[in-house]
């Protein structure tokens, strides 16, 4: 069964501190994966995609990462920004009839 | 900048009503979707649509229909709402041909209420 797992569930992180969520995933075979941004009351915004060659795509103070290998990915925020509240959606693109399966998210919360 | 609205960001329905949920998108996008988003349960797909009248069932399609007449246009319908069915309600639209890089662009989202 295709399955995308995130950690944490949730975060609290004091701002200007970095943090990183993990995402694992069982889906085969592998298209792409991409990490969104939802903000409360929100819908999803898209933050990085990328596909089995890549390894690290960086937008602003977001890095993804990616390890087709042990089919893994992982996000990390540097310098947090109060804005960076929100909640992070890893979404793999794989599987039969190439579908989009969808993590539950990791709620991150930053602090003053 | 891709737009795709949705007609309520608030909606309260009691048991047993029909409800309507529009979503409208202005980049001319081919494809729709409708996701119910759940806490723990992440986004989950209840229909989509590839083309005017065209329907696909996701993987939750029981107690859902859709209709898409415009191209522009993707309605979900409730026939007739249980409590089972409070939840928040995305809609998605991206272009045709899928590629390993395609977005899918979401609305705001209808939180969606049954009393």
């Amino acid at each position: 069964k295709n399955q995308v797992e995130q950690s944490p569930q949730s975060l609290i992180i004091l701002e200007g501190k970095n943090c990183t969520l993990q995402c694992n995933y069982t889906v085969s075979p592998f298209s792409n994966l991409r990490w969104y941004k939802q903000d409360t009351g929100r819908g999803p915004v898209s933050l990085t995609i990328m596909t089995f060659s890549e390894n690290t795509k960086s937008n602003g103070r977001y890095t993804a990462t990616l390890d087709a290998d042990t089919k893994q990915s992982s996000l990390h925020i540097t310098a947090s920004q109060l804005s960076d509240s929100a909640s992070y959606i890893c979404v793999v693109r794989g599987g039969g009839g190439n579908k989009l399966t969808f993590g539950t998210g990791t709620q991150l919360k930053v602090e003053l | 900048d891709v737009k795709v609205t949705q007609s309520s960001r608030y909606l309260v329905k009691r048991t047993g009503e029909k409800v309507f949920l529009e979503c409208v998108q202005d980049m001319d996008h081919e494809n729709m979707f409708w996701y119910r988003q759940d806490p723990g349960l992440g986004l989950r797909l209840i229909y989509f649509s590839y083309d005017v009248k065209m329907k696909e069932k996701g993987d939750i399609p029981e107690g859902y229909s859709v209709s898409r007449e415009k191209k522009e246009r993707f309605s979900l319908i409730l026939e007739s709402a249980s409590t089972n069915q409070t939840s928040m309600y995305l809609c998605a639209s991206s272009p045709s041909i899928p590629t390993p890089t395609d977005t899918q662009y979401f609305g705001p989202g209808t939180r969606l209420t049954v009393l």
